[in-house]
């Protein structure tokens, strides 16, 4: 069975590019949830879908937007980026929408 | 979700029982109590949960006193690679987010 995984790894992008990061949920796993880490912090809600709908979010702008596509896998959107969105994004799935969620290995973004 | 407390940072030796408490006295009855942990820069990895009862799986055991207010991760034979940040979050049965806090630095010693 395959766990979460992420893609990229490590990213490097300048203030006010745009950039995609994806997700491959647990096989099985319809719902996919999206976190920002900054360094030293805990994990911080973006977002969730569920059946290709966003279904909460957190206290982040509009300019943080996702996917899910019927596969169940996800992207995290950010527009015009800024030096505070350096931090690691992390991606969970799970089998439900409020079932145990298990988490990616994360995606690094750092933004000059 | 109702908040918990952690301390900081806690040491154990190789090999004996890590016993990490998490203090949450606001819980409600429909919420859980989960326990991750992070190592370093990498993704948090889901340990245990558990309600009312206490709950063993292959890596740990959850014990949460009878009036719910706090709970103790028990790690039965800490090695090295147990050196982590642990997370206790409390979650209602609706809610669709973890909300982490600070959590707390385990460090196993040699």
């Amino acid at each position: 069975e395959t766990g979460v995984t992420q893609s990229p790894t490590h990213l490097i992008k300048t203030r006010g590019q745009q950039v995609t990061l994806r997700c491959s949920s647990q096989s099985g796993h319809n719902t996919v949830s999206w976190y920002q880490q900054a360094l030293g912090q805990g994990p911080q809600f973006i977002f969730q879908y569920y059946r290709e709908e966003e279904n909460g979010r957190g206290n982040f702008p509009p300019r943080f937007s996702g996917l899910q596509f019927p596969n169940y896998s996800s992207e995290l959107n950010v527009n015009a980026l800024e030096l505070d969105d350096s931090a690691l994004y992390l991606c969970a799935s799970s089998l439900g929408q409020w079932e145990t969620q298990y988490f990616g290995p994360g995606t690094r973004l750092l933004v000059l | 979700d109702a908040k918990t407390t952690q301390p900081p940072s806690m040491d154990c030796a190789e090999g004996r029982a890590a016993n990490l408490p998490c203090n949450h006295s606001t819980i409600s009855g429909n919420e859980y109590v989960y326990w991750y942990r992070q190592i370093h820069s990498q993704g948090p990895q889901y340990i245990i949960h558990g309600l009312k009862n206490n709950e063993t799986n292959e890596m740990a055991s959850l014990i949460i006193t009878e009036d719910r207010k706090s709970s103790t991760l028990i790690l039965p034979h800490a090695t090295l690679r147990d050196t982590a940040v642990y997370y206790c979050i409390v979650r209602t049965g609706s809610a669709r987010q973890l909300t982490f806090g600070s959590g707390t630095q385990l460090t196993v010693l040699p």
